[in-house]
């Protein structure tokens, strides 16, 4: 079975400073995707980057950016410049591909606060 | 614009009295999934549909039922709502299995309250 595991459940930073987000998660595939979605209070879940594992390159997405360790199985969002709109819950998700459809499993994400 | 979109937002019901919740989509996905989410807790799926095959998950309790008439609807059948049930409810697309169309698109969400 596949976990996903955030540990930060809440965490806040002062706007246009850096934060990270942690994920950890624990699977026995081989090849899978991992993303970073994010909900902001009372709206829908919108993804925020992706990752496919069998690339070593770290995903970036303007000031949105990964530092992704396989073999760690370690998957960190890091956030820059940190804007107001950034508030939001932030859900680490893990992907496995299935031929009846692809299963994603989402850990229990970190509540973030931007303060002004 | 291309949407998943979810009907109602919010939905009260009694106790033991039968619910569906309705999905739609605009995106054309093969895949669409119900996830339930309760207060501070992870998305927890439910079951999929790939076309029209349905996949249930091992642990979906069986009052969970759902239906998927064709591409764009896909519904969520409460047989016996429970006060346990009552939680958000989000529906999910994804296109293809393979290529960069795997990730997920969400809609709005229904709000389930059990009285």
């Amino acid at each position: 079975a596949q976990t996903v595991t955030q540990s930060q459940p809440e965490m806040s930073v002062q706007e246009a400073e850096t934060v990270t987000l942690s994920c950890t998660y624990d699977t026995s595939e081989s090849n899978y995707y991992l993303f970073w979605y994010k909900q902001p209070p009372s709206r829908q879940m919108i993804l925020v980057i992706r990752q496919e594992a069998y690339k070593q390159q770290n995903a970036t997405e303007n000031r949105f950016s990964v530092n992704f360790q396989k073999a760690a199985k370690s998957f960190s969002l890091k956030i820059s410049d940190s804007q107001l709109g950034d508030t939001a819950m932030y859900f680490c998700a893990f992907m496995k591909q299935r031929n009846t459809g692809n299963q994603f499993y989402f850990g229990t994400g970190t509540s973030l606060t931007v303060i002004p | 614009d291309a949407m998943v979109i979810q009907n109602p937002r919010y939905q009260v019901t009694q106790f033991g009295k039968p619910v569906t919740l309705s999905c739609s989509q605009t995106l054309n996905h093969n895949v669409m999934y119900w996830y339930q989410q309760k207060s501070s807790q992870a998305p927890k799926l439910l079951f999929h549909y790939y076309d029209k095959d349905f996949n249930n998950e091992a642990d979906t309790p069986d009052n969970f039922q759902s239906r998927r008439p064709n591409t764009s609807f896909c519904f969520l059948d409460i047989r016996s709502p429970g006060l346990g049930d009552a939680a958000m409810y989000l529906c999910a697309t994804s296109g293809r299995q393979r290529g960069p169309t795997n990730e997920q698109f969400f809609g709005p969400g229904t709000r389930l309250t059990v009285l």
